[in-house]
């Protein structure tokens, strides 16, 4: 079974510009997280979905947002970027989130100049 | 919100000694706990994990840790370290709210 698979590996991009990162979940996980992972802050949760819908967000600006398609792809939307976005963002899909471990891809490392 | 926090950023240990990083959390319910590993440039792949049961938990890589709830503790052990074990560790906690909350992270380097 294949794993998740998230697109593009690198991005860079300019301040001010909007980026759109791509995560295709394993086949089957309806969940879908998104985290942004940096040296000073570490694994910040971004949002969750699940069949669609956004169950749950972390507190991050609206600049950031998502969406889930019904094939449980999902997308991740940073507007306006800033310096302080370049991270390494990474999604991770499950059955189910609580008790279901995330299975992560290998993320998409955005460089903001 | 459930939080996670791993006191030490980075451990330093020989190849063929023991390990024990440990993880204390914070939540309100019963926990589902989980270890993760993230070699450089990769996402994290799981380790183990602890939902309920048997506190003692045995995961892949010959690595194990034990749930003490009185302690608020999920510390992760192995017996001999492994060159190949050098990598971040993230503890995690997870429940019905429906994000999974990671800590900062532990560096580990294996010297030979």
């Amino acid at each position: 079974k294949a794993g998740v698979t998230q697109t593009p590996r690198y991005l860079i991009k300019t301040r001010g510009q909007q980026v759109t990162l791509s995560c295709s979940p394993i086949s089957g996980h309806r969940s879908v997280s998104w985290y942004q992972q940096t040296p000073g802050q570490g694994l910040q949760f971004l949002f969750e979905y699940f069949s669609e819908t956004q169950r749950n967000k972390g507190n991050f600006p609206g600049r950031f947002s998502g969406r889930q398609f019904s094939n449980s792809r999902s997308e991740m939307n940073v507007s306006t970027l800033e310096l302080g976005d370049s991270a390494l963002y990474l999604c991770a899909s499950s059955l189910e989130t609580g008790n279901s471990p995330l299975h992560f891809g290998n993320g998409t490392r955005l460089t903001v100049t | 919100a459930q939080s996670v926090t791993q006191p030490d950023i980075h451990i330093t240990v020989s190849e063929g000694a023991s390990l024990e990083l440990r993880c204390n959390y914070s939540y309100g319910a019963t926990p589902y706990l989980f270890w993760y590993v993230q070699s450089p440039g990769q996402g994290l792949q799981l380790l183990l994990k602890y939902f309920s049961g048997d506190t003692l938990v045995q995961g892949i890589k010959g690595f194990e840790a034990e749930f003490k709830r009185s302690q608020s503790s999920f510390n992760l052990r192995k017996p001999s370290v492994h060159w190949s074990d050098a990598a971040e560790y993230f503890c995690a906690v997870g429940g019905n709210n429906n994000d999974m909350r990671f800590g900062a992270g532990t560096r580990l380097t294996v010297k030979p």
